[in-house]
């Protein structure tokens, strides 16, 4: 089981719709949790952090997390084009200094 | 700008011949980080550093030297490159406490 594990996708939402990334975790002891976007051939861009359970809204993201179920989500609103990336999740745990990707969610957004 | 440097963007050697990725930040952060991305795999991390001459290990550290002899600057040394090597490098660092890693715009290096 990877340590934290992401639908690689295509996942394909037409434009103004909201895209729903989601994203397992297999560390209880995991405390921080990142959602990083990258464009191909970019280098990964943080989008959001959350560090407790329940919803943090940041313009038209909001992140969510459950920590009794291990899992984090992205929500992304009116989705536009330029929101067509892949979005990596990233998990760590207080104790350690290794942040721990899956291996991304390729979002498409069509016009 | 706040930002992490990476250089060079693109390089091409051949097998064996050693090579240096430097990186830098003006941010006075504490921690840096080197991962390579490759198809499939992900983001892994080859090395980290907590401060200046403390480094550890990350996921993948085999072929691969760091040091941290000033703040900002966290090279990434290839003493005897391979194919197996040929991967997207990125540089990343971040301040102590909570926050995520600022990334680099990453170095793709081929090994022939």
């Amino acid at each position: 089981q990877k340590e934290v594990e992401q639908n690689s996708g295509p996942l394909s939402v037409p434009e103004g719709a909201i895209a729903s990334l989601n994203c397992t975790y297999s560390d209880r002891g995991s405390q921080s949790f990142f959602w990083y976007r990258q464009y191909s051939g970019k280098s990964p861009e943080l989008i959001m952090s959350i560090y407790s359970n329940g919803d943090k809204e940041d313009g038209r993201f909001t992140a969510q997390l459950n920590k009794a179920s291990q899992y984090v989500s992205l929500l992304i609103r009116d989705s536009q084009p330029s929101d067509s990336a892949t979005y990596l999740c990233a998990v760590k745990r207080d104790s350690s200094y290794k942040l721990i990707f899956g291996s991304g969610t390729r979002l498409l957004v069509r016009p | 700008e706040a930002q992490v440097t990476q250089n060079p963007r693109y390089l091409i050697t051949v097998t064996g011949k050693k090579l240096t990725v430097t990186c830098s930040q003006n941010m006075n952060h504490e921690y840096m980080s080197w991962y390579r991305q490759d198809p499939g795999l992900g983001l892994r991390q080859i090395y980290y550093s907590m401060n200046v001459e403390v480094t550890d290990k990350g996921d993948v550290p085999e072929g691969y030297k760091v040091s941290r002899k000033e703040k900002r600057n966290f090279p990434l040394i290839l003493e005897s490159p391979s194919p197996n090597q040929t991967s997207l490098y990125f540089c990343a660092s971040r301040p102590t406490g909570v926050g995520g890693y600022t990334f680099g715009s990453g170095t793709r290096l081929t090994v022939v």
